[in-house]
């Protein structure tokens, strides 16, 4: 079956413009994560969603960063005014529940480079 | 908080050479473990899981236990392949919705 896609793959911008990531997860899974993965700081959780909330939003560095996630599927992760340091790969994953014992199945990613 | 450190890297090996990458944990309650793998160009893939103390992950001839008395989940092949080249995630899940705390990764690099 469909495994989770990500899209755009590469994503090229000038800073100080704004960027949408989308994730679309496995169907039937409720939970959806964001992580981050650089150079140096390994992979870094941004935020999960339990349906179409977010009780954990812990892990944004800034109020530029935000996600939603409408029917309980899709999910956009949009980055304001984007900064050089916001380069990285942009790591989408689902589970078919929210919970320990609940494997995370993970996108191939989308490769932001901000120049 | 919960926390995970891995050997770091880069490992090199020899085919068909013994492969242990040490992963020890830090968290409250009791953890599910995890082991994560990514090859070169590729999204991150689950290679092997444990739930709870004693339980024994395996997959592809890798295998991990789960030790609670010293806080590890070490990943061991017994003779590791050119194609297991890739970087290792060790990670945990704790009682914070599902999400995944990962160690820095160890790169494997086997040559022929």
């Amino acid at each position: 079956g469909a495994g989770v896609s990500q899209s755009p793959s590469n994503k090229v911008t000038e800073k100080g413009k704004d960027v949408e990531l989308r994730c679309d997860p496995i169907s039937g899974h409720t939970a959806l994560y964001w992580y981050r993965q650089s150079l140096g700081q390994g992979l870094e959780f941004l935020i999960y969603f339990q349906g179409n909330s977010a009780p954990d939003k812990s892990g944004l560095p800034s109020d530029r960063f935000s996600a939603e996630r409408t029917g309980g599927s899709v999910s956009t992760l949009t980055i304001q005014r984007t900064q050089q340091e916001d380069s990285a790969v942009y790591l989408c994953a689902s589970s078919l529940e929210v919970g320990r014992n609940s494997p995370l199945h993970f996108g191939n990613g989308t490769r932001l480079t901000v120049t | 908080g919960n926390s995970v450190t891995q050997m770091e890297g880069p490992v090199t090996l020899s085919e068909e050479a013994f492969l242990t990458i040490n992963c020890t944990y830090t968290a409250t309650g009791y953890p599910s473990l995890f082991w994560y793998v990514q090859y070169p160009g590729e999204g991150l893939q689950l290679l092997l899981k444990a739930t709870k103390a004693d339980d024994k992950g395996s997959n592809k001839g890798f295998e991990a236990t789960y030790r609670k008395e010293t806080t590890s989940f070490h990943l061991e092949k017994g003779s590791v392949q050119v194609s297991d080249s890739a970087v290792y995630f060790c990670a945990l899940s704790g009682d914070q919705g599902g999400k995944l705390i990962f160690g820095q990764g160890t790169e494997l690099s086997v040559k022929p």
